[in-house]
């Protein structure tokens, strides 16, 4: 089945600063590539995805680049706000299975 | 329109004993699904039903049962509760005719303790 690893776990950066995550994906069939947010004891909400006939998605602060051949896929958070602060969860999917998460990584932006 | 529901929010357990957690929708999704979130290590599904009729098992079935009542309702049970099953529980349901491949909408989730 499909294999998703997420780096870094744990990101601090200052209120203003540009954060990136990564994610590498196992399964080459695997084309459907979404991104969640978790605030503190809150529910996941999807913020961005991306298929894979599409090399880069952007919504005002936030883009997602995805990079099929390597098989990774980076979240970009520009002009970061304290209110980016959560849990931000890569997934990826081939279409004949449920999605699988990436282990997650905790972004705290300092304000 | 209240999107996905899930009972209880809360459950404290002892080891052994059984408990059923429910989750509706009311958004006409086809697909539903459980995921279990411990720390550092995501969301990993445990059982999903891409549509109502069929369930599949997921990462993580281990311990678990579940049951697709009808189109609005999956429910997952533990038949003897361990303190390994001891997790935040979600569940979601996508509307996508592909598996995986759209938006999920997911429950405020269940915190089970079991000791």
């Amino acid at each position: 089945g499909e294999n998703v690893e997420q780096h870094p776990s744990t990101l601090s950066v200052q209120e203003g600063d540009s954060a990136v995550i990564k994610c590498t994906y196992s399964d080459s069939a695997s084309n459907y590539f979404p991104w969640y947010k978790q605030e503190l004891g809150k529910r996941p909400q999807l913020i961005i995805d991306i298929r894979s006939n599409v090399g880069e998605k952007k919504d005002q602060r936030i883009a997602v680049t995805l990079n099929k051949t390597a098989k990774h896929f980076s979240l970009h958070i520009t002009e970061t706000q304290p209110e980016d602060s959560a849990v931000y969860f890569c997934a990826a999917s081939s279409g004949r299975r449920a999605l699988t998460f990436g282990s997650g990584t905790r972004l705290q932006v300092q304000p | 329109n209240a999107g996905v529901t899930q009972t209880p929010k809360f459950q404290v357990l002892k080891t052994g004993q059984s408990m059923t957690l429910q989750c509706a929708q009311d958004m006409n999704h086809n697909s539903m699904y459980w995921y279990r979130q411990d720390p550092g290590m995501g969301l990993r599904l445990i059982y999903y039903s891409a549509s109502e009729g069929t369930t599949d098992k997921g990462e993580v079935p281990n311990g678990y049962n579940v049951s697709r009542l009808n189109k609005r309702e999956f429910s997952l049970r533990l038949e003897s509760a361990a303190p390994s099953q001891t997790s935040v529980y979600f569940c979601a349901s996508s509307v996508s005719s592909g598996m995986g491949t759209g938006e999920l909408f997911f429950g405020e989730g269940s915190r089970l303790t079991v000791l």
